[in-house]
């Protein structure tokens, strides 16, 4: 089945500093992923979409600026938290939708716990 | 816009019993797709089950099934011989024709053994 390898799956980094998150596709290509955020037992909150070779659309009341999102391959879209601060401690995680069957749903991977001290 | 109502925050069931878990949602499309995620402690979104808006065969994987309502907008989850391993946050969710996922707020079921 498809797989969704999302790394790294926690990091600790200081206040102000940027941190990286992957989003690979091992098994298909997808040309558009989903960013969430989630809080403990809530629901995930779309953060933005995705697509490959263009610019991602981001939801109401999320800070491109602060969030930037890369889509540079068919397999890989990046989430860079910019200038962290405590408050954007979370669980991320990110999806991707298979080509071959756009409706059947999405592909998760597995989340990255991020702390900013 | 799509909307998505899990009016259950916890249920419990004991082992080996049945449980269901309601979902109602709202949308203006006549072709869409629902679904239900599980997500245990880990924290991994897993597929429990699909169903096609314009399928009226309700879906059935192994314990789990569905109970559609296409005109009440229901969409509920019974899970039958519950296991230890069932026991997880579950979500329900609407996609309209290739377009995004809309989550409810979760479900926690817990079972009891």
């Amino acid at each position: 089945g498809a797989v969704v390898s999302q790394h790294p799956s926690r990091v600790i980094c200081k206040s102000g500093t940027s941190v990286k998150i992957e989003c690979r596709s091992l098994d298909f290509q997808a040309t558009t992923m989903f960013w969430y955020r989630q809080f403990p037992k809530q629901s995930l909150m779309l953060m933005a979409t995705s697509n490959e070779g263009s610019k991602a659309t981001y939801e109401q009341g999320v800070e491109k600026d602060k969030f930037l999102i890369n889509h540079a391959s068919l397999t890989l879209s990046t989430l860079t938290v910019t200038s962290a601060h405590p408050e954007d401690s979370s669980f991320y995680i990110c999806s991707a939708r298979d080509m071959r069957n756009p409706n059947y749903g999405y592909t998760f991977g597995s989340g990255t716990r991020l702390t900013v001290v | 816009a799509q909307t998505v109502t899990q009016s259950q925050p916890e249920m419990s069931v004991q082992e080996a019993e049945t449980v269901t878990l309601s979902c109602t949602y709202d949308t203006s499309e006549s072709d869409y797709y629902l679904f239900w995620y599980k997500q245990p402690p880990s924290r991994q979104m897993i597929l429990v089950i699909r169903q096609e808006a314009y399928k009226q065969q309700n879906a059935t994987e192994n314990r789990f099934s569905v109970n559609f309502q296409k005109a009440a907008k229901s969409f509920s989850l019974k899970i039958s011989d519950s296991q230890l391993g069932d026991a997880a946050m579950y979500f329900c969710a609407t996609m309209e024709y290739g377009n995004k996922l809309v989550f409810g707020a979760g479900t926690i079921l817990r079972v009891k053994s």
